[in-house]
């Protein structure tokens, strides 16, 4: 029974397409995030969620548009994607928001962009 | 702004040998420091945290607020501990509240 989960775990597409990651967490947390690993895995957050409100957006494109449809879903949808897009998507979840809450992590989904 | 800086991107040592990952963080509230772990083809994983001042797998981590370090320790290495590990502080305040900035990371590898 894996706690965060990620679908795709791999998506390979071209530049100018529009494509969709989807996370779900089954730990009843309220609070969740996008982080970006990129090439040379630095990890930085995108997105935090919580009850489905949006509390932190980092300087990311507007291409980007997280949609949480409630508290267990936090979808990523990018738009025209861009050879720079190409990294590792991390979704995380945690009980709550800021101190003491751990972040717990799914498994990724590496983004290729061609 | 919150910043947490890993100066080695690399680290090889020896099994059997101690190995100290080295993390400085820059924060003007009182910080809350995580290490996390990634090993090959896994997830994200916590390993340990400042405040619960636990050994896990043999690692210990020391605040030390003077020289802004929490820097990752484990005297005896061993090879399944090859790894790339995240120095992490979370935001306790203001804009940052609840924000996760992690350090570049240092992929650790432990020879046998």
């Amino acid at each position: 029974d894996t706690a965060v989960s990620q679908t795709p775990k791999y998506l390979v597409t071209q530049m100018g397409n529009d494509k969709s990651i989807k996370c779900e967490q089954n730990l009843g947390h309220d609070t969740m995030y996008w982080y970006k690993q990129d090439s040379k895995k630095f990890l930085k957050i995108m997105f935090s969620y919580n009850n489905k409100e949006l509390i932190i957006n980092e300087t990311v494109p507007n291409r980007f548009s997280p949609k949480s449809p409630d508290k267990a879903h936090l979808n990523l949808h990018i738009n025209s994607l861009e050879l720079g897009d190409s990294a590792v998507y991390f979704c995380a979840s945690s009980k709550a928001r800021g101190v003491p809450y751990e972040q717990y992590f799914g498994p990724g989904t590496r983004l290729t962009v061609t | 702004a919150q910043r947490v800086t890993q100066p080695e991107k690399l680290l090889s040592v020896f099994k059997g040998a101690p190995v100290e990952l080295k993390c400085n963080y820059s924060y003007s509230g009182s910080p809350e420091l995580f290490w996390y772990v990634q090993y090959s083809r896994q997830r994200l994983q916590l390993l340990l945290r400042h405040i619960s001042r636990e050994s896990i797998k043999g690692f210990t981590a020391d605040l030390n607020k003077g020289e802004t370090s929490f820097h990752l320790k484990k005297p005896f290495a061993q090879e399944e501990d090859s790894a790339m590990y995240y120095c992490a502080l979370l935001g306790a305040g203001g804009t940052s509240y609840g924000k996760l900035t992690f350090g570049q990371g240092t992929i650790l590898t432990v020879h046998p």
